[in-house]
């Protein structure tokens, strides 16, 4: 089955500055790659979304990159704000499920400081 | 709209006590998930559901049922309730047709059993 790894655990930055979360995946078929924010006592959100025929995509100040050869990918966060702190996940669906499920990474804990 | 609503919030149970989490969308979506939400191991599929009438066991659904009493509701039963279920429980929802569904998450039932 899937097994989606993703690091760091936690990642701390100060404002302005960048951030990388990185993920890795083992089903080759996945074709579909979202990263979810989670914030203190609430229900994750889906922030940027990636299919597996593009290489980039960005939306403002978040882009996520997508190397299917080497089977990872990255969220990209620039000129950081406080209000960026929180948990992010990365996900992908395996082919097992019919690409209907998502397997989730363990999650990165940002903390950006002013 | 209100998305998807869980109750209850929070919950203590004593070891061995049964409960029901209650899960509701009104975004006339098909398919429904639970997941539990445990510390350094991100979210993990529980129990999913296609469609009305139809469930299928996810990553971790032992000491778990669910029903889909119909489109909108998708109920998660502890039948007698173990410390190893201490968890945040999330449930969520997507689309109807199509692989590139993104997953709208409630705000999560916290769950202590002691």
């Amino acid at each position: 089955g899937e097994n989606v790894e993703q690091h760091p655990s936690t990642l701390s930055v100060q404002e302005g500055d960048s951030a990388v979360i990185k993920c890795t995946y083992s089903d080759s078929a996945s074709n579909y790659f979202p990263w979810y924010k989670q914030e203190l006592g609430k229900g994750p959100q889906l922030i940027i979304d990636i299919r597996s025929n593009v290489g980039e995509k960005k939306d403002q100040r978040i882009a996520v990159t997508l190397n299917k050869t080497a089977k990872h990918f990255s969220l990209h966060i620039t000129e950081t704000q406080p209000e960026d702190s929180a948990v992010y996940f990365c996900a992908a669906p395996p082919e097992s499920t019919g690409f209907q499920k998502l397997v989730f990474g363990t999650g990165t804990r940002l903390l950006v400081s002013p | 709209n209100a998305g998807v609503t869980q109750t209850p919030k929070f919950q203590v149970l004593k070891t061995g006590q049964s409960m029901t989490l209650q899960c509701a969308q009104d975004m006339n979506h098909n398919s429904m998930y639970w997941y539990r939400q445990d510390p350094g191991m991100g979210l993990r599929l529980i129990y999913y559901s296609a469609s009305e009438g139809t469930t299928d066991k996810g990553e971790v659904p032992n000491g778990y049922n669910v029903s889909r009493l119909n489109k909108r509701e998708f109920s998660l039963r502890l039948e007698s309730a173990a410390p190893s279920q201490t968890s945040v429980y999330f449930c969520a929802s997507s689309g109807s047709s199509g692989v590139y569904n993104e997953q709208f998450f409630g705000p999560g039932t916290r769950l202590t059993v002691l």
